[in-house]
């Protein structure tokens, strides 16, 4: 069971418009920390896609972006391509009586149709 | 250019303790801000944080895991080590070694290719 809940698929056509959620609680989301997502290719490790919220590293497309709001953040990808398709997580930090962890979200797969 | 290396067995037997290292090269350990993590995944399923190092030697553990993993580093080898007891397994896993932005920044900027661990009699 993940701290942070994301739909564990999601699908579009190509040229289409998707949103993968990530729902956290007021230890981590809501606590204000940033969410992150990573990119993960069929065979490959993680690759950052979103930091910080809504910033994208130098050679990731505009096509994706990020958005954050109370406990819930949002991956957008636009102009949806076959390249695409992978599995997507959500990440953030929690500060929780526990501790502080690092934490993920399920992931999301996504299909492009 | 950073760069980190998965290293170790990967079979284990359940009830041994597995030792993974994480060489790591365009960068020290001992840089102010710097932390190197472990991640794991098991076949098809979800990422999961295992642990963290931090340059000035403090941890952070997977308050689910944290009885079974101990994490070091020898900023003379580059090396970042995590050792888990008592296999399962559940266990069975891809590891990653990653390490984060810098001080200040909670994700994961570069990380190694993985190593598949088995756990099996």
């Amino acid at each position: 069971q993940s701290v942070l809940t994301q739909p564990p698929s999601v699908s579009g056509a190509p040229g289409q418009r998707v949103t993968i959620s990530c729902t956290g609680t007021s230890s981590n989301i809501g606590a204000g920390f940033d969410v992150h997502w990573y990119q993960q290719l069929p065979g490959t490790a993680p690759k950052v896609l979103i930091y910080g919220n809504n910033n994208r590293p130098s050679g990731v497309p505009d096509r994706f972006s990020g958005s954050k709001s109370g406990t819930s953040a949002s991956l957008a990808i636009t102009g949806l391509q076959a390249e695409d398709e992978a599995d997507y997580y959500c990440q953030s930090y929690d500060n929780s009586l526990s501790g502080r962890n690092w934490v993920f979200g399920g992931g999301t797969k996504l299909t492009v149709l | 250019q950073i760069t980190l290396k998965e290293s170790g067995p990967t079979l284990v037997k359940p009830t041994q303790t597995l030792t993974l290292t994480c060489t790591v090269s365009g960068f020290s350990l001992s840089t102010d801000g710097v932390g190197v993590g472990w991640i794991r995944q098991p076949p098809g399923k979800a990422l999961e944080w295992l642990a963290l190092i931090y340059w000035d030697d403090d941890k952070r553990y997977s308050p689910s895991l944290r009885s079974r993993l101990t994490i070091t580093k020898d900023t003379s080898k580059n090396q970042v080590v995590l050792t888990m007891t008592n296999m399962d397994p559940v266990d069975t896993a891809t590891y990653y070694c990653a390490r984060r932005r810098g001080s200040g920044w909670y994700y994961f900027e570069y990380w190694g290719r993985g190593i598949l661990v088995t756990v099996s009699s």
